[in-house]
């Protein structure tokens, strides 16, 4: 009966490097989105992903970020070349349907850079 | 643009006492709100919802109250218990491209003393 997972729950990068966050979804969830938090602000919205298929992501750094949400295996956020604003907490959240139900958090992937 | 705000950062109150936090939207489509409740390096976790065609939702000690004309909606405790201090998300949503992305008010912090 797992929740949302997301791995790592804590990185550290140098500026220039790859971030790779992943995310599993609630069994059976076929809906992710991901979020960014910011220190002292609310969640953002970067993207939202269905099975092999990028629906919006209006929300999300055109350039150096990217995300995939393969038919098998978790959802990936990729950020490359990373700089310091890029440090915040990532969190993924997922959801049964495309409706208006709650969506279920993972505890986020907090991200730093050196 | 902060569609959803929340004005207060904090509020402290004694364990037994109501605890009142407000949310104010500016988009009038939005027709799904939401309070998630958050602890330090931890994700969101939902606690109620309400739909816009709703003006009060109840589950236990807690209830939410949405006033559409005024764009506003207050999340009840009652009575208050020092495992209640925490971060409260107020969160709102509608069909959209990206499916039913949230929207996040920057949190009120809790605290309930004993």
């Amino acid at each position: 009966n797992a929740g949302v997972m997301q791995n790592p729950r804590h990185l550290v990068r140098r500026r220039g490097q790859e971030a790779r966050l992943r995310c599993s979804p609630v069994k059976g969830h076929s809906h992710v989105y991901w979020y960014r938090q910011l220190p002292e602000e609310g969640l953002k919205f970067m993207v939202y992903l269905q099975k092999e298929n990028i629906i919006d992501e209006s929300g999300m750094p055109k350039e150096r970020f990217s995300a995939e949400f393969p038919k098998e295996g978790p959802s990936i956020l990729r950020i490359q070349q990373v700089v310091r604003g890029d440090s915040a907490a990532y969190f993924c959240a997922s959801s049964l349907a495309d409706s208006n139900q709650p969506q279920h958090f993972g505890d986020g992937t907090r991200l730093s850079i050196l | 643009d902060q569609q959803v705000k929340q004005n207060s950062p904090s509020l402290s109150v004694q364990e037994g006492r109501i605890s009142i936090l407000n949310c104010d939207y500016t988009n009038s489509m939005f027709d799904y709100f939401l309070w998630y409740k958050k602890y330090p390096a931890e994700g969101p976790t939902f606690l109620i919802s309400i739909s816009s065609i709703k003006d009060k939702n109840e589950d236990g000690r807690f209830t939410v109250f949405l006033n559409k004309s005024a764009k506003h909606l207050s999340l009840h405790i009652v009575p208050s218990q020092p495992g209640d201090s925490a971060v409260y998300f107020c969160a709102a949503s509608a069909r959209s491209n990206s499916g039913y992305a949230l929207n996040f008010g920057k949190g009120t912090s809790l605290l309930v003393t004993p």
